[in-house]
């Protein structure tokens, strides 16, 4: 069974622009959550999505966004980038929203300079 | 309010037991508990799940108490690929099931 996929695996943006971050869940598993982490922060929850609706979303500007398709897939989108964005951001999936096992990708390394 | 709370960091040897604990006070009666392993650069990798008392995989053990407050999660006979950062979570169901990771354990395996 294919794990989770993130595409890219790394980017590099200059501020003000926009980044488009892909993930593909493993196959059945509707529940896509996506954190943003950097040094020393830890991994901070970003929002999440089961069936094509925004479920829960944490502490982040509106600025950053996302969405998910009838498949599970799921796109992350961070508009005017600044150069706090620089991070790793992950996306896992787990089958529903019962459960607590999370499956990780590994994760997109976005750079803005 | 944190969720959860974990030392932010331990120090062992090769071939040692490392015991590390998570305090989750406020866990629901329907929260499991998840440990998972992270690696730089990379993303967590789940390692045991448990709802009560213990719970043993090839990898690691879980041990819960009665009231559930807190959780160890045992390591045997670690080793150098062994250093990483563990975090406990505790099931988001008092939380809008919100899946809020705490700050992690930094493990250092030294030989």
């Amino acid at each position: 069974k294919a794990g989770v996929t993130q595409t890219p695996r790394y980017l590099i943006k200059t501020r003000g622009q926009q980044v488009t971050l892909s993930c593909s869940p493993i196959s059945g598993h509707r529940s896509v959550s996506w954190y943003q982490q950097t040094p020393g922060q830890g991994l901070q929850f970003l929002f999440e999505y089961f069936s094509e609706t925004q479920r829960n979303k944490g502490n982040f500007p509106g600025r950053f966004s996302g969405r998910q398709f009838s498949n599970s897939r799921s796109e992350m989108n961070v508009s005017t980038l600044e150069l706090g964005d620089s991070a790793l951001y992950l996306c896992a999936s787990r089958k529903d929203r019962q459960n607590e096992k999370l499956f990780f990708g590994s994760g997109t390394q976005l750079s803005v300079l | 309010l944190a969720k959860t709370t974990q030392p932010i960091s331990m120090d062992s040897y090769e071939g040692q037991e490392v015991n590390i604990t998570c305090s989750h006070n406020n866990i629901a009666t329907n929260d499991y508990i998840t440990w998972y392993q992270q690696f730089p650069s990379q993303g967590p990798r789940f390692i045991i799940q448990g709802y009560k008392t213990k719970v043993t995989n090839e990898v690691a053990s879980l041990f819960i108490p009665a009231d559930r407050k807190s959780s160890t999660l045992s390591l045997p006979r670690v080793s150098l690929s062994d250093t990483a950062v563990y975090y406990c979570l505790v099931g988001g169901h008092k939380y809008g099931n919100k899946l809020v990771f705490g700050a992690g354990t930094i493990l250092r395996v030294k030989s």
